[in-house]
């Protein structure tokens, strides 16, 4: 069966300095992967997607990057962060030509 | 662009009663996939039910079922027999059929209904 991990589960950073988020998918081959935003009390903010190694797409332009570096990893950077990257931030994943997606523990990022 | 649309914030229902939870989406498409996930307080996002829209029967799943009314754009989810398990947010999910490379821009989601259960 597929499962998706990511880590650190919550992590607590000071302003301006780096971030960077893991997320794996077992289980499965070429998935499409991608990284939502959650802000307290809020809906899912959709930030980057990716159908493949090296193939990112972003949806909202902000100080956040993402790599593919591997078929079922995928990773959130940023250089400096900022107060208002505080948030949960999920990872999700899909087959099937992306009809239904299936999500990640998430992180919970605070940032001071 | 598709929109979701979920008019209630909060919900409350009673232990083993009924609820009905709202749903409404804007699109130009005739063929498209329905989704409900659950969030608990765990922050896991959890896939309750989903629905073709090619398809006239509404889904069901155990206690779980949909009311979808295509021509309305209205996808509301029934829970029967209310558990105290089942209190989370709620979120109404819409995604194209539409084959593309762009899959991220095809998923769409409203802004969650949060269900208390009362014992």
């Amino acid at each position: 069966s597929q499962t998706i991990h990511q880590w650190p589960a919550t992590l607590v950073q000071p302003v301006g300095s780096p971030l960077s988020l893991e997320c794996t998918v077992e289980g499965t081959s070429n998935p499409n992967l991608y990284w939502y935003r959650q802000a307290a009390g809020r809906g899912l903010q959709l930030l980057f997607y990716s159908v493949g190694i090296g193939q990112i797409s972003s949806e909202v332009p902000q100080n956040l990057s993402a790599s593919r570096p591997q078929d079922r990893q995928f990773i959130l950077s940023s250089k400096k962060l900022l107060l208002s990257d505080s948030g949960f931030y999920l990872c999700a994943w899909s087959i099937d030509s992306g009809m239904v997606q299936f999500f990640g523990p998430g992180t919970r990022l605070t940032v001071l | 662009a598709q929109t979701v649309t979920q008019s209630q914030p909060e919900m409350s229902v009673q232990e083993a009663e009924t609820v009905t939870l709202s749903c409404t989406y804007d699109t130009s498409e005739s063929d498209y996939y329905l989704f409900w996930y659950k969030q608990p307080p765990s922050r896991q996002m959890i896939l309750v039910i989903r629905q073709e829209a090619y398809k006239q029967q509404n889904a069901t799943e155990n206690r779980f079922s949909v009311n979808f009314q295509k021509a309305a754009k209205s996808f509301s989810l029934k829970i029967s027999d209310s558990q105290l398990g089942d209190a989370a947010m709620y979120f109404c999910a819409y995604r194209s059929s539409q084959f593309s490379d762009n899959y991220g821009q095809n998923f769409v989601f409203g802004p969650g209904t949060r269900l208390s259960v009362l014992p």
